[in-house]
């Protein structure tokens, strides 16, 4: 079975742009969460959306957007970028029972110039 | 506030035993989970635990006491390849779903 997946793998941008980062979860998985993991941090917590809306949301400033599509899939956009938003931007998904474990994808490394 | 405590790094040799500590304060509990972390890999769940006690999982338990704050990770007979770093994270109830708060990580180093 595919585990999560993430596009693209590494990415580079400039001060001022747009980026948008994609995620399929697990298969038969309806919830999907984005986290932020800063060199030598854990993840932070960005978004979770679970059938399509959104139900939590990190302290991350509104440039910060995300949306998820009827087959469970997700994007990650973010605007105006900083230099402090270079990371490697974490997607995970969990099925809605058991102990809801989340199942992380290998990541997308942003790193903005 | 939310903030969850572990050690930075830890060194240990091949076939020893290590603990590794994690303390939260949390607004809410839902669950505390450990994932271990390869460089430059997503983190993989290890255990879960949601109740007082010890998890057992092979080479790897896990300990919780909700009234404490305070878990731990036992990791034994360690292999060069449990060098890793080790994420304590707890599900806060306040977050809806499934949200995680994770503690900096614990860099474990198993030499020979």
């Amino acid at each position: 079975d595919a585990g999560v997946t993430q596009s693209p793998t590494h990415l580079i941008k400039t001060r001022g742009q747009q980026v948008t980062l994609r995620c399929s979860p697990i298969s038969g998985h309806k919830s999907v969460s984005w986290y932020q993991q800063v060199l030598g941090q854990g993840p932070q917590f960005i978004f979770q959306y679970y059938e399509k809306e959104e139900r939590g949301r990190g302290n991350f400033p509104d440039r910060f957007s995300a949306r998820q599509f009827p087959n469970y899939s997700s994007e990650l956009n973010v605007n105006a970028l900083l230099l402090g938003d270079s990371a490697l931007y974490l997607c995970a998904s969990s099925s809605t029972g058991g102990h809801y474990e989340q199942f992380f994808g290998p990541g997308t490394r942003l790193t903005v110039l | 506030g939310q903030n969850i405590d572990q050690p930075t790094e830890m060194t240990a040799t091949e076939g020893a035993i290590v603990q590794i500590n994690c303390t939260y304060q949390t607004s809410g509990f839902n669950g505390l989970f450990w994932y271990q972390q390869h460089a430059g890999e997503a983190p993989t769940f290890l255990s879960y635990n949601v109740l007082d006690g010890l998890e057992e999982k092979g080479r790897f338990s896990s300990f919780l006491s909700r009234s404490k704050g305070y878990s731990y990770l036992l990791l034994k007979e360690l292999q060069m390849k449990d060098s890793a770093s080790y994420l304590c994270a707890v599900r806060d109830h306040d977050q809806a779903g499934t949200a995680l708060i994770f503690g900096k990580g614990t860099t474990l180093s198993v030499s020979s």
